[in-house]
């Protein structure tokens, strides 16, 4: 079936750098797309959506870059710190369909 | 405000014994999520309840999983009889509507030996 995927399993960043993790999504109907943090015991936390008719949505150091042509999906994070240590997980909404989340990507901030 | 509270955070059981887990959404939500996350993969919908009733529980395994939420408030999971195949982190997730934005409790992690 159509499922949401990510690039790379596992990103290594130095900290104070930008990180960038990158989603691919499958289901052209998708119309929401959000990411979520999930740091180690705990539940998912949301970080940021976009919808559809948008390509870009910023907020506090965090940016979400939607492109629709290659299906495309990115989270940006600036000037990542320690606290930015977990499995990014990004989600696809179909229009009356229920969220299809990806495996995950895990973050990890060295020093 | 208070989050979404689960219990227990721990539990490990034995296969083809039952198990069950509860769930108190945040207060006002009517929309109560249940999903079952698999180590190192993403959340899995396993029913969700607008208020009390049922939205979707498709990917339920109704032959050993049933749930509830009887009041609209509260709901439990439970398995009987479990399977080794279970061993996951169960998640509760509440939301205000049916497409607003879900918060999560911290899940049980099921173990079945």
């Amino acid at each position: 079936g159509e499922s949401v995927g990510l690039h790379l399993p596992t990103l290594s960043v130095q900290e104070g750098d930008n990180s960038i993790i990158n989603c691919a999504y499958s289901n052209s109907a998708s119309d929401y797309f959000i990411w979520y943090k999930q740091e180690s015991g705990k539940g998912p936390q949301f970080i940021i959506d976009i919808r559809s008719n948008m390509d870009k949505r910023q907020g506090q150091r965090v940016t979400v870059l939607l492109n629709k042509t290659v299906k495309h999906l990115s989270l940006q994070i600036a000037a990542t710190q320690p606290g930015d240590s977990a499995v990014y997980f990004c989600a696809e909404k179909p229009s009356n369909y229920q969220l299809i989340w990806g495996a995950g990507t895990k973050l990890i901030i060295k020093p | 405000e208070a989050g979404v509270a689960q219990s227990p955070r721990y539990k490990i059981i034995e296969k083809r014994q039952s198990v069950a887990f509860w769930c108190n959404p945040i207060s006002g939500h009517a929309t109560l999520y249940w999903y079952q996350q698999i180590l190192g993969q993403g959340p899995k919908l396993l029913i969700q309840f607008q208020n009390n009733g049922v939205v979707d529980d498709s990917q339920l395994p109704k032959d050993r999983f049933s749930a509830e939420r009887l009041k609209g408030v509260d709901s439990t999971l439970k398995i009987q009889p479990a399977k080794l195949e279970d061993s996951a982190v169960y998640l509760c997730a509440s939301s205000f509507g049916r497409a607003g934005q879900a918060f999560f409790g911290q899940g049980t992690r099921l173990t079945v030996v």
